[in-house]
């Protein structure tokens, strides 16, 4: 059964403040890991990574892939406010075409 | 294009009653999913279609659930007799053929079973 373990399960920080989300996977026939962020509403899509060492980027958010020792890291530098929300990671895997998710990371930005 | 459409946003029901809610999906997506979310639980597939066609409903909790997908665009999850702890957010997502990642959710359905 595929796995997806997310770290830490809650955050909070002061704006400014830089964090790392972590996500860790057993998955069979892994094909690629995405992470979505999910405020009030439905999960909306940021990254999806399939290579391992390339750090995919948009703006203050960072994510990279290490498909050797099976995690992923999401980066956000300069928090703000509006990034809090949950972060989902999920991954991919040949069987069933389906897309397992971790239980999130709350992330919680103080002013 | 008006992205996945879910019905009805909010539904309040007491035990014993059927639920039905509804998905429509984006226009030229051929795989459609439903999750439920809990706090508990977090995110659960509770089953998912091809063409139309279910290809995984391993994670449909018992036979009160179920779903259906009559025509390419549009999906129902049914369950009947609800009971309270079916009370989730129920997300329907949807994604394009040939693509290896990402879903297209819904705004999802808030259902309480008192």
């Amino acid at each position: 059964e595929d796995k997806v373990v997310q770290s830490p399960l809650s955050l909070v920080v002061h704006e400014g403040d830089t964090v790392t989300l972590n996500c860790s996977y057993e998955v069979t026939n892994f094909r690629s890991l995405l992470w979505y962020k999910q405020e009030k509403k439905a999960p909306t899509f940021l990254f999806m990574l399939t290579s391992s060492g390339i750090e995919k980027k948009s703006g203050r958010l960072s994510s990279i892939l290490d498909k050797k020792e099976l995690f992923s890291i999401l980066n956000i530098t300069a928090t703000q406010t509006g990034d809090s929300a949950v972060y989902l990671c999920a991954v991919l895997g040949n069987a069933g075409n389906m897309l397992t998710f971790g239980g999130g990371t709350r992330l919680m930005v103080k002013p | 294009d008006a992205g996945v459409i879910q019905s009805p946003r909010h539904e309040v029901t007491e035990m014993g009653q059927e639920v039905t809610l509804r998905c429509k999906l984006i226009s030229g997506h051929n795989s459609l999913f439903w999750y439920r979310q809990t706090m508990m639980r977090g995110l659960e597939l509770l089953i998912y279609f091809n063409n139309n066609v279910p290809i995984d409903d391993s994670g449909m909790p018992e036979d009160r659930f179920s779903a259906k997908m009559p025509n390419a665009s549009f999906s129902t999850l049914k369950i009947q007799p609800s009971e309270p702890r079916d009370s989730a957010v129920y997300f329907c997502a949807s994604r394009p053929g040939g693509r290896s990642g990402e879903l297209f959710f819904g705004e999802g359905s808030r259902l309480t079973v008192l």
